[in-house]
């Protein structure tokens, strides 16, 4: 069976501070995709990144930095120097063999000023 | 820029109507899915289609029916809307080739059901 698990229903951290948004997967595929999606209060989720199973390069895009670490299949999301703007639900994302994309429920996140 | 969008940011329909959710993409996209989003359950997903007219179960589609019969439009339709089917909907599309598997999301239509 396939899963996502986003252990951390809420966070609040204060503006400035270092947050990571953990993710673990499951899956018996040797072959597939992990994603971050970010959902503002506007509503629409935003796609940050993705990963293929065989890329286990950790990526850094300007505050943001993603681990991804097969033996423990968990692939986190950290957020450095956090902003207000950085306020929203973040989800976390599976996909193998087919083109179905499995969401965690989501880690709600809030940047105090 | 890939754009998705969906024909209602709110809706609010009676028990037992007939509701039509309309989604295009502007993309060119195979792929094309439903969701509806409920606070602490996450995603889960309704419906996807692969390809003009055809379509397959998600997680949770009892209830709903879907139409794709042009390449850019995806209908969900609830029958006979009932009160547990209040919820956000997101339509969402992705390209199937090269490894570029990411689904790109529509804003979103909120259902009440009264």
């Amino acid at each position: 069976a396939q899963k996502v698990t986003q252990a951390q229903t809420e966070i609040s951290v204060v503006e400035k501070e270092d947050v990571t948004l953990d993710c673990v997967y499951e899956t018996r595929d040797t072959t597939y995709y992990l994603f971050w999606y970010k959902q503002p209060p506007s509503g629409e989720l935003v796609f940050l990144i993705r990963r293929n199973s065989f890329d286990e390069q950790n990526e850094i895009s300007g505050r943001y930095s993603w681990n991804f670490q097969k033996s423990t299949s968990s692939f986190n999301f950290t957020i450095t120097a956090s902003q207000v703007v950085d306020s929203a639900v973040y989800f976390c994302a599976l996909m193998s063999r087919d083109d179905k994309i499995i969401f965690g429920k989501g880690t709600r996140l809030h940047i105090l000023p | 820029d890939v754009k998705v969008t969906q024909s209602s940011r709110y809706l609010v329909k009676r028990t037992g109507e007939k509701v039509f959710l309309e989604c295009v993409q502007d993309m060119d996209h195979e792929n094309m899915f439903w969701y509806r989003q409920d606070p602490g359950l996450g995603l889960r997903l309704i419906y996807f289609s692969y390809d003009v007219k055809m379509k397959e179960k998600g997680d949770i589609p009892e209830g709903y029916s879907v139409s794709r019969e042009k390449k850019e439009r995806f209908s969900l339709i609830l029958e006979s809307a009932s009160t547990n089917q209040t919820s956000m909907y997101l339509c969402a599309s992705n390209l199937y080739s090269r490894g570029n598997y990411e689904q790109y999301f529509g804003p979103g239509t909120r259902l009440t059901v009264t």
